[in-house]
Order: C-alpha cells, then sequence, then structure tokens
C-alpha cells in the first residue's frame, strides 16, 4: 500500500531550528509538496522537490532524498506564526497526490 | 474570481436531507478534488476528476458522488446526509501532473 510517516506534534521554540521529517512508500514517485495549514485555514503550499537536494526558499528549506523515501522540511528562525499543521504529500505514478496525516508544530516563547 | 471558490462557508445539516457543495476554479485547471479532513485523520481523498467528463473514486467515496460537466465546476453531492459526514471538506484543482495545487477555503459541514 502507499504510505506517508510523519511525526503526529513536535514542539520548538521561539528564534530555534525545527526539524520535521517525513518518509515514504508509494506506487511510483512524481514529486513530493510540503504544505502550511493553519488552524481553521485551507493548506497553502510551500515546496516542491522531484530532485534529490535542498531547496531553500527564504527561512524554509525542505530536502528530497528518493532513494531512502525521505525527506524533511526545515524551518529556521522560528516565530509564533509558524505555529500550524505541516503536510507532507507526495505525487505517485498516476499522478495522484498522497498525504500524510500532518505535523503539529507548536512555537513556544 | 480568483483561485478556488467553495460554497457555503460552513452548514448545518439535518440527517437525511441532500446537500451539495459547491466548487469553481478559475485557473482552468485540468484536476480537481475533493477531500474531507477530520481531526487526526488528515486529508483524505474523496473523489477526483482528471478531466471535464470523467471522475474518479477515492479513499473514501461511500455516499457521496460528483459531477464534471466542465473544467471550472466540480460539485460535491451528498444524497441522504448521515452524521458522519460531519467534516471539513476541501476542494482542490491542479494541473495535470499534479502541479499548482491549490485549496479552497473549506465547507464546515455538520450533519445533526
Amino acid at each position: 500500500g502507499q504510505n506517508i510517516d510523519q511525526p503526529t506534534e513536535m514542539t520548538a521554540t521561539e528564534g530555534a531550528i525545527v526539524q520535521i521529517n517525513c518518509t515514504y512508500q508509494t506506487s511510483g514517485f512524481n514529486g513530493l509538496f510540503w504544505y502550511q495549514q493553519h488552524a481553521g485555514e485551507a493548506p497553502t503550499f510551500l515546496s516542491y522537490n522531484v530532485l534529490d537536494g535542498l531547496e531553500e526558499k527564504g527561512r524554509f528549506s525542505s530536502f528530497l532524498s528518493r532513494s531512502k523515501g525521505y525527506s524533511y522540511l526545515l524551518l529556521k528562525e522560528l516565530q509564533m506564526k509558524d505555529s500550524a499543521s505541516y503536510l507532507c504529500a507526495v505525487t505517485d505514478s498516476n499522478y495522484q497526490l498522497i498525504w500524510g496525516a500532518g505535523t503539529k508544530l507548536i512555537i513556544k516563547p | 474570481i480568483a483561485g478556488i471558490t467553495q460554497a457555503p462557508t460552513s452548514q448545518i445539516l439535518a440527517a437525511g436531507r441532500r446537500m451539495t457543495l459547491r466548487c469553481t476554479q478559475d485557473m482552468r485547471h485540468n484536476a480537481m478534488y475533493w477531500y474531507r479532513q477530520d481531526l487526526g485523520l488528515g486529508l483524505r481523498l474523496i473523489h477526483y476528476s482528471n478531466t471535464a467528463g470523467t471522475t474518479g473514486k477515492g479513499e473514501v467515496p461511500d455516499g457521496y458522488s460528483v459531477s464534471r460537466a466542465n473544467t471550472d465546476d466540480f460539485p460535491l453531492t451528498l444524497a441522504s446526509a448521515v452524521p458522519s459526514q460531519t467534516s471539513v471538506y476541501f476542494c482542490a484543482s491542479s494541473d495535470s501532473e499534479g502541479k499548482g495545487y491549490t485549496f479552497g477555503s473549506g465547507t464546515r459541514l455538520t450533519v445533526v
């Protein structure tokens, strides 16, 4: 079956760095997405990786290793507004998006 | 319209009633999707459409139906609502390769 695993919840301190991991087992691979979702709102796009390596976008970076079925989202200089759920999703061989259950990130002052 | 519009924003529905959730996009995306999101379960795909005129079943299709008469609209119908269909429903669209994935703002449905 197809499966995406990420931690249920993480806690970090304002100003610090946090890494949210995602492992996947899917039938084929055509890209990996990270989305941010604040409580009561729709998910919004953060990053897209299709090749191995690190993609940096401001305070957020996303890493992909296709051979390991592994990705992480790195958030630097954490701000209180970063408190949200972070969703990992993989596009399979049929270009269907398979979603992880999300990681709730709690930022403490 | 910019992106995806869902209506209504929220609804309280009596069990057994029929309800259609509306979704319209203006990005000319080929693919559209309906998800439900319940606490602790993440996003679960109900139905999808890869292009106008075609639809497919997702992970949790029972009790729901969809149609895709044109590129822009993808309504979701609950023929006879039950309390277990209480959830937040998100419509989304993307290009044919799953890129540009965009969500609507969601419909919060409560079935009583």
